[in-house]
């Protein structure tokens, strides 16, 4: 069965130093999103991607936040200078059609120290 | 106003019982999707079922059942014959579609927990 696939699965990193995380949606999907749930809260959601360009962005996604869709199968998340606050597990979503059900990648917990 | 609100931030069943998990929410969209989601203790989101608002039938997966009652703007999740590998975070979502919105709004939550 297709899934989202995200890597690493757990990063650390120092404030300040920018991080890069990693999914690899579903290959028939055309919506792709990023959301995260600090420990113990609820999912927020961060940014979505159609077209090759941001299609909805909240306002979490600061200009600390970038995402990419590099080649035809990644899609990523930079943090460009982490803040502690923003240690969270971050999800990567995608969906066929902007209005059916998005699948989730199993999530990359960031830990800023 | 929250747009998905769960009162139940835990609950405790029997196992082999039904459970009821509440969700309303709160919109002037026409248009929207209604979805549950489940978060076992290893961290991942897990998609359970699917309610569009003009569905006429509640949409039901296996043990998954959603009660879909429209006026009251309530989708709760019902889970038949529970098992020990129920117990999880349950997460309501809503998506509106005719506002453009395709980011998925959740609730807070219910920490189901089934004892044997």
């Amino acid at each position: 069965e297709p899934e989202v696939t995200q890597t690493p699965s757990h990063q650390v990193t120092q404030m300040g130093q920018e991080v890069i995380l990693r999914c690899v949606p579903i290959s028939n999907h055309l919506y792709f999103y990023w959301y995260r749930q600090i420990l113990g809260q609820k999912v927020e959601f961060l940014v979505s991607f159609y077209n090759n360009e941001i299609s909805e962005k909240s306002e979490i996604f600061d200009d600390q936040f970038s995402v990419e869709r590099p080649d035809g199968s990644n899609f990523t998340l930079k943090i460009r200078s982490t803040k502690l606050e923003d240690s969270a597990m971050y999800f990567c979503a995608s969906s066929e059609s902007h209005n059916t059900e998005a699948f989730f990648g199993q999530g990359t917990r960031l830990t800023v120290v | 106003a929250q747009k998905i609100t769960q009162t139940q931030p835990g609950m405790f069943v029997q196992e082999k019982e039904a459970v009821t998990l509440d969700c309303t929410y709160d919109t002037s969209d026409p248009s929207y999707g209604l979805f549950w989601y489940k978060q076992p203790s290893s961290g991942e989101m897990i998609f359970l079922i699917y309610q569009g608002s003009y569905d006429q039938q509640n949409a039901t997966e296996g043990r998954y059942s959603l009660n879909f009652q429209k006026a009251r703007k309530s989708a709760n999740l019902v889970i038949s014959a529970s098992q020990l590998g129920d117990s999880a975070m349950y997460f309501c979502a809503m998506r509106e579609v005719l506002f453009g919105n395709e980011k998925l709004t959740f609730g807070t939550g219910t920490r189901l927990t089934i004892i044997p």
